[in-house]
């Protein structure tokens, strides 16, 4: 079945540090993928997608690249600050005329820390 | 453009009790899933609804029910809670596309059970 491993964390990192967080996924056909983040108290924000081989999803700095060739959906970001503190979900959503349905498998969640 | 809301947003009940919790979606968003997120087993599944019918379901006992009325809001009930109910209860509403996949998906601050 379809399912997502997402690198173990937590993660610290000094602000302004170069930020990766592994995602790789098992699927049939072709998904769309996902990172979401979840900040304390709060639910899941979309933060980028990408719904075809070799597509990038970019916002707030945060990147993505969907690659067929490695099933692997990297997050990274050149220079984090404090405020990326959170936890991020990597997802895909393997919405198929089988499934007929969109329901996300999430990986398991890399928590993120940024210290001054 | 208000966001999804979900009421209650925190609730405590014993063991052997039943809760009901509800989702109002993004107006003009026919589309509700619902997640439970808990620490061991992380974001899974629950429903699917569109248009008053449930599309798809994952693997959670019978206990686990759902609805959708006209409006596209959305309700959940879980019956003879136990403690492992304990949990983070999403929602995410959304529109279909054209081959029946979602759009990006909108997730509310969630209800926070606590089953003692």
């Amino acid at each position: 079945g379809d399912s997502v491993t997402q690198m173990e964390g937590p993660v610290t990192l000094s602000e302004e540090a170069f930020l990766t967080i592994n995602c790789t996924y098992t699927a049939t056909g072709y998904p769309s993928l996902f990172w979401y983040v979840q900040y304390p108290g709060e639910g899941l924000q979309l933060l980028l997608k990408a719904t075809k081989a070799d597509d990038k999803g970019s916002n707030k700095g945060f990147e993505a690249t969907y690659r067929k060739e490695t099933t692997s959906f990297h997050l990274e970001k050149g220079s984090v600050q404090v405020s990326d503190s959170a936890v991020y979900f990597c997802a895909l959503s393997g919405a198929t005329r089988q499934t007929g349905a969109n329901n996300l498998f999430f990986g398991t969640g890399t928590r993120l820390t940024v210290i001054p | 453009k208000a966001g999804v809301t979900q009421t209650p947003r925190y609730l405590i009940k014993t063991r052997g009790q039943q809760v009901t919790l509800s989702c109002s979606p993004i107006s003009g968003h026919r589309s509700v899933s619902w997640y439970q997120q808990t620490p061991g087993q992380g974001l899974q599944f629950l429903f699917e609804y569109f248009s008053e019918t449930q599309r798809n379901k994952g693997n959670f006992p019978g206990r686990f029910s759902g609805r959708q009325f006209s409006n596209s809001r959305s309700e959940m009930n879980v019956s003879t809670l136990e403690l492992g109910d304990s949990a983070l209860y999403l929602c995410a509403s959304y529109s279909l596309v054209r081959s029946g996949r979602a759009d990006e998906q909108f997730f509310g601050p969630g209800t926070r059970l606590t089953v003692l």
